[in-house]
């Protein structure tokens, strides 16, 4: 099982450029997350979806897009890329069917904003 | 504010004794606990969990135990091993439908040979 993949592993962009952090789980699972972790901090909830369709903002949405149209890909969508969004860009994933909700990580994607 | 509070960053520990990792939280609402292990460039996997209505919960090496009237946990890893080292984050979910999970800043586990 691959579980949750994400790409590109590393990426530096221009401020003002635009990307797309991909993210896909092989698990089935309902409910999906973007999460960012700054240096020497915790990590963020950026967006969540609780099925294809449906996405809700987070703690820290701004600056951010996503869409789900299917059960195994969530995209994150940078449309201007700004220093302050140079950080580590974790998906997540969980059955969302109970109250014991283990979230499953990617390894993450780096992006350094220039 | 900060829900979730880890105020230790860092923790050195010899091989073969114990480690205690703290974590603090401000929401009674919390119904449960989880702790994630995170390696570099690898993403945080689950750990181990605890139920608001219990006090302790054993995983082999590793036992989180829960005070609720001091709203603060503790993990203990024993007996430590060089391959424990990694960033450690409590997290709690919300109430929400989506279980949101607010994490702690993390504690950065090194364990020396």
């Amino acid at each position: 099982n691959a579980g949750v993949t994400q790409t590109p592993k590393f990426r530096i962009l221009k401020i003002g450029q635009s990307m797309t952090l991909q993210c896909t789980q092989d698990m089935n699972h309902n409910y999906m997350y973007w999460y960012r972790q700054d240096p020497g901090m915790g990590l963020k909830l950026i967006y969540y979806s609780v099925g294809a369709g449906i996405t809700d903002k987070g703690e820290v949405p701004n600056g951010y897009n996503v869409s789900r149209s299917t059960t195994e890909d969530f995209p994150l969508r940078l449309e201007l890329a700004a220093p302050s969004q140079t950080s580590v860009y974790f998906c997540a994933s969980s059955y969302g069917t109970g109250d014991w909700e283990t979230q499953y990580f990617g390894p993450g994607t780096r992006l350094l904003v220039l | 504010d900060q829900q979730v509070k880890q105020n230790s960053p860092s923790l050195s520990v010899q091989e073969g004794r114990i480690s205690i990792l703290n974590c603090d939280y401000t929401n009674s609402m919390f119904d449960y606990f989880l702790w994630y292990k995170k390696y570099p460039a690898e993403g945080p996997t689950f750990l181990i969990s605890i139920s608001s209505i219990k006090d302790k919960n054993e995983d082999g090496r590793f036992t989180v135990f829960l005070n609720k009237s001091a709203k603060h946990l503790s993990l203990h890893i024993v007996p430590s091993q060089p391959g424990d080292s990694a960033v450690y984050f409590c997290a709690a979910p919300d109430s929400g439908s989506a279980r949101q999970l607010t994490f702690g800043s993390g504690t950065q586990l090194t364990v020396l040979p």
